[in-house]
């Protein structure tokens, strides 16, 4: 079972267009992380939500943190093909004396010119 | 370094060889994370390194796997005996904050392939 549900899965989308994907979660989380890994690359740090309904623009990209802190989203709006890569959100969890970061499996985005 | 420098970038070898993976971190970060990525998949935490707290070893799938920061800097991440299910990127960051919650860095990770 994963803490962190991410979809869709994959997404296949032309330019233009505009797409949302979603973070999710039964458990609250303190912040969430957005990462974004470009093929044969290793992930890149977009945003990180601390506040229950924060909302963050980074230029075409809208990122959200539900009002419980359970779930997030990130709407783009006219996707790019250099959008293309694999979208992972990630949150810290407490479990006992130990803090992880956990990682959702990621939303894989192709935006065709 | 400016980043995270992972060597080699590429390894192929042999089923049953040992492998060395190594990470040199952004220079002043504490927190050193070795995770394992399996085609188009998210990533599968192995260790996590923090100053010279012990070792989050939690991860690691078998004993077959080990991995050593020595000086608080440089990792290297040891697979012996190596099986194709072993075959994945193997990616290194690092981070400055503690508590395993900050921003990562990450490398451009190590691809092996177990023949």
């Amino acid at each position: 079972t994963q803490l962190l549900e991410q979809s869709p899965q994959f997404l296949s989308i032309q330019e233009g267009e505009n797409l949302t994907v979603y973070c999710n979660s039964s458990s609250v989380f303190s912040s969430l992380q957005w990462y974004r890994q470009e093929p044969g690359e290793g992930p890149v740090l977009l945003v990180t939500v601390v506040t229950g309904g924060e909302v963050k623009k980074l230029k075409r990209l809208t990122f959200q943190f539900g009002d419980a802190r359970k779930d997030s989203s990130l709407h783009i709006t006219a996707a790019q093909p250099g959008d293309t890569g694999l979208y992972l959100c990630a949150g810290p969890f407490y479990a006992g004396n130990n803090r992880k970061l956990i990682w959702g499996l990621g939303t894989s985005l192709a935006v065709n010119p | 370094g400016a980043g995270v420098s992972q060597s080699p970038s590429n390894k192929v070898t042999e089923k049953g060889k040992d492998v060395e993976l190594r990470c040199d971190p952004i220079s002043g970060h504490t927190a050193l994370y070795w995770y394992r990525q399996s085609l188009g998949q998210g990533l599968e935490f192995l260790i996590y390194f923090q100053g010279n707290s012990a070792p989050d070893k939690s991860g690691l799938p078998s004993d077959r796997f080990s991995a050593e920061r020595t000086g608080g800097s440089v990792s290297t991440l040891t697979i012996q005996r190596t099986q194709q299910e072993d075959s994945a990127v193997y990616l290194c960051a690092s981070s400055r904050r503690t508590g395993n919650t900050g921003e990562l860095f990450f490398g451009e990770g190590s691809r092996l392939t177990v023949l």
